[in-house]
């Protein structure tokens, strides 16, 4: 059964503070691991697909990487915007269209 | 306005009443999807449809049935709702499969 863990559950950073959110996964083959991020009261919003060990992805002041067990998102001087829930999910190979998701780690990003 | 949109936000129901959410998306994406968020757990898939009269089960499918009828439109009925069906349902469509799709607002549904 494929298997996602988020850590930590949340985390409060002083502005500028960078930091980085873990996502542990176990899947029979990966075929692909995605982050989102969501804010309160909303759907998630699509950031990054990783595909392959190694891979790293940027966008503004987050960085994704992935290993085979693992990928970090890394949050470079984070803004009080920044503050949201961040979710991880992967797709398995064989597993068609479905992502199982881990239950994200809630970041504040504080003055 | 373009997008995805759920109606209703909101919506309070009894035990043994059927209750439908709506879906819209105005990009004509191919595929949609029904998911659920509860505590304690990540989004669990329950339906999805890769285009119009194409459905099919996700993770947790039992008490539920979709329709597709149209590429724009996707919704979700609870034939007959139970308690442990209250829940966060989101809607969501892409281009091609699960990834980079875009999901709505989310409908909040309580059954008393």
């Amino acid at each position: 059964e494929d298997q996602v863990t988020q850590s930590p559950e949340a985390l409060r950073l002083q502005e500028g503070e960078s930091s980085s959110l873990n996502c542990s996964y176990t899947v029979s083959g990966l075929r692909g691991l995605f982050w989102y991020r969501q804010d309160p009261g909303k759907g998630p919003e699509f950031l990054f697909t990783l595909y392959s060990a190694g891979e790293e992805k940027e966008k503004e002041r987050l960085k994704a990487t992935l290993t085979k067990k693992e990928s970090f998102l890394h949050i470079t001087a984070p803004k009080p915007e920044d503050s949201a829930t961040y979710l991880c999910a992967v797709q398995a190979q064989g597993g068609g269209n479905k992502l199982t998701f881990g239950t994200g780690t809630q970041l504040k990003v504080e003055l | 306005d373009a997008g995805i949109t759920q109606s209703p936000r909101y919506k309070i129901t009894e035990t043994g009443r059927q209750v439908t959410l709506m879906c819209h998306q105005t990009w004509s994406h191919s595929y949609m999807f029904w998911y659920r968020q509860d505590l304690g757990h990540g989004l669990r898939l329950i339906y999805y449809s890769a285009a119009a009269d194409i459905t099919d089960k996700g993770e947790v499918p039992d008490g539920y049935v979709v329709s597709r009828s149209k590429t724009e439109n996707f919704p979700l009925t609870l034939e007959s709702a139970t308690r442990s069906q209250t829940s966060v349902y989101f809607c969501a469509s892409s281009k091609q499969g699960p990834t980079e799709a875009f999901f709505g607002q989310g409908t909040r549904l309580t059954v008393v």
